[in-house]
């Protein structure tokens, strides 16, 4: 059964903190991405990595930072949280190719206050 | 930034209605179209993956039809059933791999 795994489902954070949000998954899967999801606004791309070490901004990047070390492992990094940032997170990986689907983790969400 | 459109933005429907919804998106640079289902505290999963103009697609109740020459995509549920409530997302991926997602159809199916 393929899996992707968010660290967190709930997470609260203080304003100007660095934030950690981490994703696995285990199906050796080229592609990662990261997305925020807002009421009306649907699912926007903030990064997206096609490999280790490699990664292109999507939409929304702004205030957001990731690393990819390992093939499985892709982490969002909230360099110094804000209130806007407070949002569904959610990670995703695909086989490298749009014509293989994506499989998604459960979500964080985060508050920041 | 690529726009993807999602309509209605919701609907509700009484069991045993049958229903569709729309996704628009760019004619151009088309790689693949992605249909996903998104129940309330779950994952999105794929429903479908469309490549082809003219593909169309079934699973059970539910079908998607692809235009690419003209950026739609239409999803058909037949018989709706509760069960069927969730919120529905399309993903048009282009030939940079880009995956863009639209704001999502909610539909609700009233017992």
């Amino acid at each position: 059964d393929v899996k992707v795994t968010q660290s967190s489902r709930y997470l609260v954070k203080r304003t100007g903190e660095k934030v950690f949000l981490e994703c696995v998954q285990d199906m050796d899967h080229e592609n990662m991405f990261w997305y925020r999801q807002d009421p009306g606004l649907g699912l926007r791309l903030i990064y997206f990595s096609y490999d280790v070490k490699m990664k292109e901004k999507g939409d929304i990047p702004e205030g957001y930072s990731v690393s990819r070390e390992k093939k499985e492992r892709f982490s969002l990094i909230l360099e110094s949280a804000s209130t806007n940032q407070t949002s569904m997170y959610l990670c995703a990986s695909n086989l490298g190719q749009g014509t293989t689907e994506a499989f998604f983790g459960q979500g964080t969400r985060l508050t920041v206050v | 930034i690529l726009n993807v459109e999602q309509s209605p933005q919701s609907l509700h429907v009484q069991e045993g209605d049958s229903t569709n919804f729309t996704c628009s998106f760019p004619s151009s640079n088309f790689y693949a179209l992605h249909w996903y289902r998104w129940e309330t505290a779950k994952s999105p999963e794929a429903l479908f993956v469309m490549t082809l103009n003219g593909d169309e697609k079934k699973k059970g109740r539910i079908s998607a039809t692809l235009n690419t020459k003209e950026g739609y995509s239409y999803l058909y549920i037949k018989g709706s059933q509760p069960e069927d409530s969730a919120t529905y997302l399309c993903a048009f991926i282009d030939y940079g791999q880009n995956f863009v997602f639209g704001p999502g159809t909610r539909l609700s199916v009233l017992p």
